[in-house]
């Protein structure tokens, strides 16, 4: 089945530890996005990357890392320097021939101890 | 910085009734979208919207860009118990990087 998978689905960590989350798709999208969602509010853009080797800040980057080495992934690293790192965290991919329309994956919730 | 603004933030009502929900900006996009999203997954998308005055239908739901490009709007017509959810617009304002931009959500609440 083609589509976009993120694992783990539940996360916890203790404060001051550095965690990545995975982020793969199989649908031969180009641009790939990492957004975080807190309670009752919508999606806030982290990072995103249009191609391999290449990805640039949303608007809330601080404390995050990604790398793009291979097309199909995009990790996400929370380090310990984002302040408030407890939330769900949605991945999502497109095709850069219609941008728009992006295809998210189930979400991991990270909680922090 | 570039806003969607989404309302109602909730609703409850009663199962076979009509919904409508939607967003306005400040801003003018050339794409928007509605997705809805259940507890703890990721959204699914549910209407495109690419041109202005656009009017798409996907089964009991309906969507409308429009004219002005400011605005978009989502009804669910004889809604059902399964319609339950959080339902977000996003507006696309950077075709060149596909940035979108997201509402708050309105919650959906269905009473059989």
């Amino acid at each position: 089945d083609g589509g976009i998978t993120q694992s783990p689905k539940y996360l916890f960590r203790k404060e001051g530890q550095n965690v990545t989350l995975s982020c793969e798709q199989n649908l031969n999208h180009d641009a790939m996005y990492w957004y975080r969602q807190d309670p009752g509010q919508g999606l806030r853009l982290i990072y995103y990357s249009q191609i391999v080797n290449d990805f640039q800040k949303g608007d809330i980057a601080e404390g995050y890392s990604v790398s793009r080495e291979k097309k199909e992934s995009f990790p996400l690293t929370v380090t310990s320097a984002q302040k408030n790192p407890t939330a769900f965290y949605l991945c999502a991919s497109s095709s850069m021939s219609t941008s728009s329309t992006q295809y998210f994956g189930p979400g991991t919730r990270l909680t922090v101890l | 910085g570039q806003q969607l603004n989404q309302s109602p933030q909730s609703m409850f009502i009663q199962e076979g009734e009509d919904v409508s929900m939607n967003c306005t900006s400040s801003s003018i996009f050339n794409t928007w979208l509605w997705y809805k999203q259940d507890p703890g997954e990721g959204p699914v998308l549910l209407i495109a919207l690419y041109k202005a005055g656009e009017l798409t239908s996907n089964g009991r739901l309906t969507a409308q860009f429009g004219i002005t490009r400011k605005d978009s709007f989502l009804n669910i017509s004889a809604s059902i118990p399964s319609d339950v959810g959080i339902y977000f617009c996003a507006g696309l304002y950077s075709s060149n990087t596909g940035k979108l931009i997201f509402g708050q959500g309105t919650t959906l609440q269905v009473k059989p």
